[in-house]
């Protein structure tokens, strides 16, 4: 079993859906968790980071960590063809160096 | 500069070269990595540098090495490249902060004939 597990995709869905990106993880020390997005031919940037369990909300995005199911989730609100992307969960024990990454999951918001 | 930089941006090598990829940062981040990414398989931690003058193996480190001379540059050498090399490499770096996340470069895209 791999430590951080991501559907691949794609998912495409229509402009103003809701979109539903999810991770699972193996290790029970992971304290951290991020979400990266990643245009076509660039590098991925960091979209959110939360702390421990609970929800983080920032513009369309929100951010959910349930660590008793070790269970990550990324929430798009009236998503926008700008947003199609690839999106790779991270996460790393606390003061971790290292992060690990899931494969990511290739989305498509079509207009 | 503002960032991480890469170059080359991309690259075509014959089997059997050696190719240095270049990595600079600007944010005086102690922790240095490189990565590769392939279709299904995501980013794959090559080596990392917690700090200027060590460096550590990460999950896939044979056929590449690198160096942490100083803070700013990190490069990574394939000695003698072979086709499974084929790859988008990224570098990325992160502060010694707890909650401090890693910021990725823009990418060398490199295929070995």
């Amino acid at each position: 079993q791999k430590e951080v597990e991501q559907d691949p995709g794609p998912l495409s869905v229509p402009e103003g859906a809701i979109v539903s990106l999810n991770c699972t993880y193996s290790n029970s020390a992971f304290q951290y968790f991020m979400w990266y997005r990643q245009y076509s031919r660039k590098g991925p940037e960091l979209l959110m980071y939360t702390y421990s369990s609970g929800n983080k909300e920032d513009g369309r995005f929100t951010a959910q960590v349930d660590k008793s199911s070790k269970y990550i989730s990324l929430f798009i609100r009236d998503s926008q063809p700008s947003d199609s992307a690839t999106y790779l969960c991270a996460m790393s024990v606390p003061w971790g160096q290292n992060f690990v990454f899931g494969p990511g999951t290739r989305l498509s918001v079509l207009p | 500069i503002a960032g991480i930089t890469q170059a080359p941006t991309s690259q075509i090598l014959a089997a059997g070269r050696r190719m240095t990829l270049r990595c600079t940062q600007d944010m005086r981040h102690n922790a240095m990595y490189w990565y590769r990414q392939d279709l299904g398989l995501g980013l794959r931690l090559i080596h990392y540098s917690n700090t200027a003058g060590t460096t550590g193996k990460g999950e896939v480190p044979d056929g590449y090495s690198v160096s942490r001379a100083n803070t700013d540059d990190f490069p990574l050498t394939l000695a003698s490249a072979v086709p499974s090399q084929t790859s988008v490499y990224f570098c990325a770096s992160k502060g010694t902060g707890p909650t401090d996340t890693q910021y990725f470069g823009p990418g060398t895209r490199l295929t070995v004939l």
